[in-house]
């Protein structure tokens, strides 16, 4: 079945403990994007990645980090978490992104981030 | 800069009601367009898309046209249905980049 697959689907911790949230996709998809959810303000993009070892900012990339070393695999880590970065994050990917491009995108179910 | 402009929610109606969800934009070139839709506890769907001017996307009944001299790209569904109740975003994607709206909570009543 053709799925994007996050980890944890929860998680709570608190402020300064190093994180990862795993993203996979099984589609050989090369666009990869990560999403924060918050109410009110939609889904803001937090990074996007065209491609294997091809990462750059999106709106709000601010206390986040990336990496695209493998095309199925596209984690988030954030270094020292404080608790304005509670959310609720999705992953998302599509066969390909560039200007013009109409593809959809298929998203992972969410992991819901709490940071005290 | 880019971004999208939805209406507020909660939209509340009847079921067979006709739904229209406003949408307008602000960007730079020739951004593609997209509807979303998110179902309690899931991630997001797509609904349907448009990619130039006066394209039409389609799916399940729902409709918006990608209207350049007025930037928006409204959601039209002539009889909606208990089950389209869900929240439905509106979505840019412009230089490799996404933006989205806040989104519609939709509720159908029977």
């Amino acid at each position: 079945e053709a799925q994007v697959t996050q980890n944890p689907r929860y998680l709570i911790t608190v402020t300064g403990k190093k994180l990862t949230v795993t993203c996979s996709q099984n589609m050989n998809h090369e666009y990869m994007s990560w999403y924060r959810q918050d109410p009110g303000l939609g889904l803001r993009q937090i990074y996007y990645s065209m491609n294997v070892e091809v990462t750059d900012k999106g709106d709000v990339p601010e206390g986040y980090k990336v990496s695209r070393k493998e095309k199925r695999n596209f984690p988030l880590i954030l270094e020292s978490p404080s608790p304005n970065q509670t959310s609720l994050y999705f992953c998302a990917s599509s066969l390909y992104g560039g200007q013009g491009s109409n593809q959809p995108q298929h998203f992972g179910d969410g992991t819901r981030l709490s940071i005290l | 800069g880019n971004s999208v402009t939805q209406m507020e929610g909660p939209v509340t109606l009847s079921e067979e009601a006709f739904l229209t969800i406003n949408c307008t934009y602000t960007a730079t070139g020739y951004p593609s367009l997209f509807w979303y839709v998110q179902y309690p506890g899931e991630g997001l769907q797509l609904l349907l898309k448009a990619t130039k001017a006066d394209d039409k996307g389609s799916n399940k009944g729902f409709e918006a046209t990608y209207r350049k001299e007025t930037t928006s790209f409204h959601l039209e569904k002539g009889s909606v249905q208990v089950s389209d109740s869900a929240v439905y975003f509106c979505a840019l994607m412009n230089f490799n980049k996404f933006y989205f709206g806040s989104g519609t909570k939709l509720n159908v009543k029977p």
